[in-house]
């Protein structure tokens, strides 16, 4: 166990339609990141967020948002979605120290949009 | 930009025997971190090992080291004693100390399957 907490474990929904994905990170870590795991296009970062600022942004959709909020956690926000959106989609905390810097994981929220 | 190559996609190998997986990078920074991560079927990711570029010594975690070539541009994982539970997918990422942020650039992963 990691200690990073991803809700839902499974999300299936239709085309067109909102979701939303909640990411608690480990006790004290103060940046989170979001990845999504797709079939196509491996493992590919979408954004960070450090103590409630975004920090850097990766191939992440315009119809894709996020946010931290002031307890730390996290939310990512994708809208309008299509077929090609269906992934897994991972969060992921640091505590963001100068030299090793590990990411740990959450166990990720399958999306399926049909 | 980062570039991270695994040219393994998959491979067989026995149990208690070593298995090495390959990585290959591409960065022109100088101060970057390696890392590896097991992502088993029921497809969480777990960290294995980190090496610094400016680690001297290659990284050791239990059964799990790192054959780290710098000058080479190669990070391969060696994995000693493979168990049954070593089945499952890896991936090399690489992160760049002086980029803004800390985003992980991830290979494709190679799959391995321990044979009883």
């Amino acid at each position: 166990d990691s200690g990073v907490t991803q809700t839902p474990k499974h999300l299936i929904t239709a085309t067109g339609q909102r979701v939303t994905l909640r990411c608690s990170p480990r006790s004290g870590d103060l940046s989170v990141y979001w990845y999504q795991q797709s079939l196509d296009q491996g493992l590919q970062f979408l954004i960070q967020y450090y103590n409630g600022e975004e920090r850097a942004k990766g191939n992440i959709l315009e119809r894709f948002s996020a946010q931290q909020f002031p307890d730390l956690h996290s939310e990512l926000n994708l809208s309008s979605l299509e077929l090609g959106d269906s992934a897994l989609y991972f969060c992921a905390s640091s505590s963001q120290r100068r030299t090793r810097d590990t990411q740990y994981f959450g166990p990720g929220t399958r999306l399926t949009v049909l | 930009a980062q570039k991270i190559t695994q040219t393994q996609p998959g491979m067989f190998v026995q149990e208690k025997e070593a298995v090495t997986l390959d990585c290959t990078y591409d960065t022109s920074d100088q101060s970057y971190g390696l890392f590896w991560y097991k992502q088993p079927s029921s497809g969480e990711m777990i960290f294995l090992i980190y090496q610094g570029s400016y680690d001297e010594q290659n990284a050791t975690e239990g059964r799990y080291s790192l054959n780290f070539q710098k000058a080479r541009k190669s990070a391969n994982l060696v994995i000693s004693a493979s168990q049954l539970g070593d089945s499952a997918m890896y991936f090399c990422a690489m992160r760049v100390m002086k980029a803004a942020g800390n985003k992980l650039t991830f290979g494709g992963g190679t799959r391995v399957l321990v044979k009883p």
